[in-house]
């Protein structure tokens, strides 16, 4: 079975503070992909990595950077955080062979407050 | 633009009943369907898609969906519903024509209540 593990799956942190995300996949996944999830929002796409050190924008980046320095490994980092960053955080990834089914496995999530 | 919508925020169902969750989309070109589920306190998980082929596809748990091209829907359905099938359950699109680097498009959820 595919893994993916998010490093905490809560957190709490200060306005202002620099916070990073961690996500570990363990079947070799060239797709990474990190959302932030909020009631009546659905699903929205901060970035996503499709090889190690690469990277593009989501549908929301701003306030967010990435970093895939490993395959197995895409960590998400909240440069200055704000309380409008309070959220689910969801990590994912799929087969880049995969393209046209484009399963996403997703890890348990961290859910982030910011006070 | 593409889009999807899922109608009804929240959906209850007496346990034993048959259930429908509704998804209905807009794309440009072809669409791939997603299901997804999320259980409490856990990551989401895949249920089914739809790709080409055979209208009615079935997946996980029980649950089949039905891909509508003239009404541009893909609802979730099971014949008998279980307690246990009570989480939030996501649709999502991708876009063939777009090919939008393996974007999916997602719905804002559906909470599924099964009441014993």
């Amino acid at each position: 079975d595919v893994k993916v593990t998010q490093s905490s799956r809560y957190l709490v942190k200060r306005t202002g503070e620099k916070v990073f995300l961690e996500c570990v996949q363990d079947m070799d996944h060239e797709n990474m992909f990190w959302y932030r999830q909020d009631p009546g929002l659905g699903l929205r796409l901060i970035y996503f990595s499709y090889d190690v050190k690469m990277k593009e924008k989501g549908d929301i980046p701003e306030g967010y950077s990435v970093s895939r320095e490993k395959k197995e490994r895409f960590s998400l980092i909240l440069e200055s955080a704000s309380t409008n960053q309070t959220s689910m955080y969801l990590c994912a990834s799929s087969l880049a062979q995969d393209r046209t089914q484009n399963i996403q496995y997703f890890g348990a999530g961290t859910r982030l407050s910011v006070l | 633009a593409q889009s999807v919508a899922q109608p009804e925020d929240q959906v209850n169902v007496a346990e034993g009943n048959p259930l429908t969750v509704k998804c209905t989309y807009s794309v440009s070109g072809n669409p791939y369907l997603f299901w997804y589920v999320q259980y409490p306190n856990r990551g989401l998980q895949f249920l089914l898609k739809y790709i080409t082929g055979d209208n009615l596809v079935k997946g996980s748990y029980g649950f089949e969906a039905e891909f509508n091209k003239s009404q541009t829907s893909f609802h979730l359905k099971k014949p008998s519903a279980l307690v246990s099938d009570s989480a939030l359950y996501f649709c999502a699109v991708r876009d063939v024509v777009m090919d939008s680097n393996y974007q999916l498009i997602w719905g804002a959820g559906t909470k599924l209540i099964i009441k014993p």
